[in-house]
């Protein structure tokens, strides 16, 4: 089984905090993404990453960094949260190869006050 | 541009049959995924389609028709449990491009 762990279910934050959001996967993946998801606009690619400390921008990618140090972990950083990064964030895995899905975590609900 | 487009809410009765639409323009396409989410959940993997037909697993299948950019998912034999969103999702290079998904509800 895919194995995709995001650190926490639901986080509160105060507008101005940095916030850290964790991603770890146990199938040795080489490619992970960050999306957000809120309703009416579907999934958002932040960033993703191909290997380890490679990063690339994905389509939203203001606002947020990202870090991977090591290959089974991918950090989501929200440099100064703002109300309007009040979501829903998802974490993916990726094998490679055209048939290939790719595999979620939980997810993690983000209320920035 | 990328464009997904599919329906924002169905309902359906239990034990029937339900198809849901996807549109697409993209400017790469390697392929079309099918995810479903249970509210609150991740979404998970229900099927793929890179070549034009049909793809069945199951009571789901997924259809492609690449010149018309157009896709559906056909659920068979609703249950209650069915109930969730369905999204589509375009493979440009390896990314994925998403549509904003179908709520699907189903009645007993």
């Amino acid at each position: 089984d895919v194995k995709v762990t995001q650190s926490s279910r639901y986080l509160v934050k105060r507008t101005g905090e940095k916030v850290f959001l964790e991603c770890v996967q146990d199938m040795d993946h080489e490619n992970m993404f960050w999306y957000r998801q809120d309703p009416g606009l579907g999934l958002r690619l932040i960033y993703f990453s191909y290997d380890v400390k490679m990063k690339e921008k994905g389509d939203i990618p203001e606002g947020y960094s990202v870090s991977r140090e090591k290959k089974e972990r991918f950090s989501l950083i929200l440099e100064s949260a703002s109300t309007n990064q009040t979501s829903m964030y998802l974490c993916a895995i990726y094998r490679g190869g055209h048939s290939q899905p790719q595999h979620f975590g939980d997810g993690t609900r983000l209320s920035i006050l | 541009g990328q464009n997904i487009d599919q329906p924002t809410e169905m309902t359906a009765t239990e034990g029937a049959i339900v198809q849901i639409n996807c549109t697409y323009q993209t400017s790469g396409f390697n392929g079309l995924f099918w995810y479903q989410q249970h509210a609150g959940e991740a979404p998970t993997f229900l099927s793929y389609n890179v070549l034009d037909g049909l793809e069945e697993k199951g009571r789901f299948s997924s259809f492609l028709s690449r010149s018309k950019g157009y896709s559906y998912l056909l659920l068979k034999e609703l249950q209650m449990k069915d109930s969730a969103s369905y999204l589509c999702a375009v493979k440009d290079t390896d990314k994925l491009i998403f549509g904003t998904g179908t709520r699907l509800q189903v009645f007993p």
